[in-house]
């Protein structure tokens, strides 16, 4: 099985700040990564696919970058809206699976 | 409007059995992969099964958790998948969603719409 280490699990910020969550791959991926944002009793939202791809509809404050092993979502400016639960998820190989999840808190 | 609804979740004894279901609507069912995707409370999300399109002759991938166990298939005429749950464990108990996965240009398959889900609680 692929691991997936997200970091931090937590982390407390204020509005405007500049937010960055990593997400390792346990073997390459190739590009085969995907983002979701997720809210208490809300479905998970698909923020970025294939690592860098934004999904329609997503705001521009969020991107992705990285290959292989060593991913990065970047939100910029963050905004009440975006206060969530953040998980990373590979597609490359069966099973698929997901990152233990990123809390982003209100400081 | 484009949505999944996922039922059939409720409590049920260890070594039983409940069937989930997810309706589509909104878009062209027939077109997508199908997952089920669990999250125990307070915990990550951990996906348990896929079935494939007609093209690929509705084919199943599986968690080894649930493999031989659990069961996904689909009715592309009632634009519904399902998740036929047999001998549950305490473990399984969790918020149940069905996901749709979509192509990316290299025709690897990932989430793009989720559903809320339902709750599957074993307890005795």
């Amino acid at each position: 099985d692929i691991r997936m280490t997200q970091s931090p699990s937590s982390l407390s910020a204020s509005v405007g700040d500049r937010v960055t969550i990593t997400c390792r791959a346990g073997q390459g991926i190739s590009h085969h990564l995907a983002w979701f944002q997720q809210k208490p009793g809300r479905a998970p939202k698909l923020l970025i696919y294939d690592a860098s791809a934004f999904q329609r509809g997503v705001p521009s404050e969020f991107s992705g970058s990285g290959s292989g092993t060593d991913f990065t979502l970047t939100i910029n400016s963050l905004q009440p809206e975006h206060f969530a639960t953040y998980y990373c998820q590979q597609y490359h190989a069966y099973p698929l699976t997901f990152g233990g999840g990123t809390k982003v808190e209100i400081k | 409007e484009v949505q999944l609804v996922e039922s059939g979740g409720g409590l049920v004894q260890p070594g039983g059995s409940l069937r989930l279901s997810c309706a589509a609507s909104g878009f062209t069912f027939s077109d997508h992969y199908m997952d089920w995707v669990r999250q125990a409370p307070g915990k990550g999300l951990e996906w348990v099964g896929r079935v494939r399109d007609k093209a690929h002759s509705y084919t199943t991938e599986y968690a080894a958790s649930v493999k031989g166990r659990f069961t996904v298939s689909r009715d592309d005429s009632k634009n519904s998948v399902f998740l036929q749950m047999n001998s549950l464990k305490i473990e399984d108990t969790a918020v149940y969603l069905c996901g749709r996965a979509s192509p990316s240009v290299d025709r690897y398959y990932y989430f793009d719409l989720w559903g809320l889900g339902t709750l599957v609680t074993v307890s005795s």
